[in-house]
């Protein structure tokens, strides 16, 4: 298995911009979670996703932010517009509902630089 | 709600030595511990779980004991190497999202 692959893993963009963070989690699991991570807030949670309907988006910090996943292969995170204190390692994670006590399994991160 | 409470780093130590980085949580109903490593660069990577009271987690030298007693999950290791510096996080989870520490940074010198 390759693991939830997030793409892409650099993103730096100007202030404005629209940015589009993408998530593919590991076969059979579907449960998704997207985190934000910095030094000032350590992991947040933003949005989680059960059978690709969103549960709980309290953790998203403004409307600029939105999240879809429109089949259980894929997802996206999307700022608009961006702004530089939306600077942060965005990661993506997956499990399986129910046995959430096996742990989440993340992605590598999507490193956002706004500038 | 749910949270989680780590001792705050950084930590140093000299390979060989000693570790433990101490977990608190406060939780409604009966929660799965983890603890989560994350090296440079990385996304995090699950280390060790406790799914119930009295259960010991271990994973490659590290071990945590969940104890609802006293409602920790402190992470140990007899002794430390330079490979394991990274950030360790302390995770909880009921039946919904998973709840972190802040993140303890390890760093061992030679």
């Amino acid at each position: 298995d390759a693991g939830v692959i997030q793409s892409p893993r650099h993103e730096v963009t100007e202030m404005g911009q629209e940015v589009t963070l993408r998530c593919k989690p590991i076969s059979g699991h579907n449960s998704l979670f997207w985190y934000r991570q910095t030094m000032m807030r350590g992991l947040e949670l933003l949005i989680y996703f059960n059978n690709n309907v969103p549960i709980d988006d309290s953790g998203m910090p403004e409307d600029r932010f939105s999240a879809k996943m429109p089949n259980a292969s894929f997802s996206t995170l999307k700022i608009q517009p961006s702004e530089p204190r939306d600077s942060a390692v965005y990661f993506c994670a997956s499990t399986t509902t129910g046995q959430g006590n096996y742990g989440y399994t993340f992605g590598s991160g999507t490193r956002l630089t706004v500038v | 709600g749910n949270s989680v409470t780590q001792m705050e780093g950084p930590v140093t130590l000299s390979e060989e030595a000693f570790l433990t980085i101490n977990c608190t949580y406060t939780a409604t109903g009966y929660p799965s511990l983890f603890w989560y490593v994350q090296y440079p660069g990385e996304g995090l990577q699950l280390l060790l779980k406790a799914t119930k009271a009295d259960d010991k987690g271990s994973n490659k030298g590290f071990e945590a004991t969940y104890r609802k007693e006293t409602t920790s999950f402190h992470l140990e290791k007899g002794s430390v190497q330079v490979s394991d510096s990274a950030v360790y996080f302390c995770a909880l989870t009921t039946f919904g999202d998973m709840r972190f520490g802040a993140g303890t940074r390890l760093t061992v010198k030679p």
